[in-house]
């Protein structure tokens, strides 16, 4: 069945650094592939997302490129604040009728100043 | 403008104690929606979809249920909680621009 693998986490980087969070996922199809951030004592926002292959998803500083070769989703910010302190979720749509989110166990980044 | 409203915000009950947390949604029609579930230190868990009025899918066994009694109402329940039941609940739906979640109750059971 369809799976989303986030590598195990905490990050903890300085502000400014280099931001990297692996995610690969096992679909059949083509689904969509999506990152979320939950910020301390809030629910889920979307980040960003790809709805298919080669598409670069952005936002807030955040990129994401959907890699079918590789069956990647890997999250990249060239320099993070402290305020990008949170749990990020990769996922993936089920291309059913039902449109399922399946998601990969999360990651939590502490940036420090 | 569409909107998910879910409460309440945080829950403490007691083992072996009734639950139902309710989750609406305004501004559309005949969403498909859906219960998960964040355990402590884990990923979010599918729980349940409604893909309309009266249809359930369940995921998970467990000893949680859900009912959707009107269109834009998703309710989860269980008759008696287990401490296993603890976590952080979300309610979303699906509409033209993708998934919207509500904010969440985080329930403890003690």
């Amino acid at each position: 069945g369809n799976s989303v693998t986030q590598m195990e986490g905490p990050v903890t980087l300085s502000e400014e650094a280099f931001l990297t969070i692996n995610c690969t996922y096992t679909a059949t199809g083509y689904p969509s592939l999506f990152w979320y951030v939950q910020y301390p004592g809030e629910g889920l926002q979307l980040l960003l997302k790809a709805t298919k292959a080669d598409d670069k998803g952005s936002n807030k500083g955040f990129e994401a490129t959907y890699r079918k070769e590789t069956t990647s989703f890997h999250l990249e910010k060239g320099s993070v604040q402290v305020s990008d302190s949170a749990v990020y979720f990769c996922a993936l749509s089920d291309q059913s009728n039902t449109g399922k989110l399946i998601f990969g166990q999360g990651t939590t980044l502490q940036v420090k100043p | 403008s569409q909107t998910i409203h879910q409460w309440p915000a945080t829950l403490v009950q007691p083992v072996g104690s009734p639950l139902s947390l309710e989750c609406t949604v305004e501004g559309t029609s005949n969403p498909n929606l859906y219960w998960y579930r964040q355990a402590a230190g884990r990923g979010l868990q599918l729980l349940f979809y409604s893909v309309g009025i009266g249809q359930i899918s369940s995921e998970v066994p467990q000893n949680l249920s859900a009912s959707r009694p009107q269109d834009r109402q998703f309710i989860l329940s269980s008759k008696k909680l287990l401490l296993s039941d603890s976590g952080f609940y979300l309610c979303a739906w699906t509409g033209n621009y993708g998934y919207t979640f509500g904010s969440g109750t985080r329930l403890t059971v003690v």
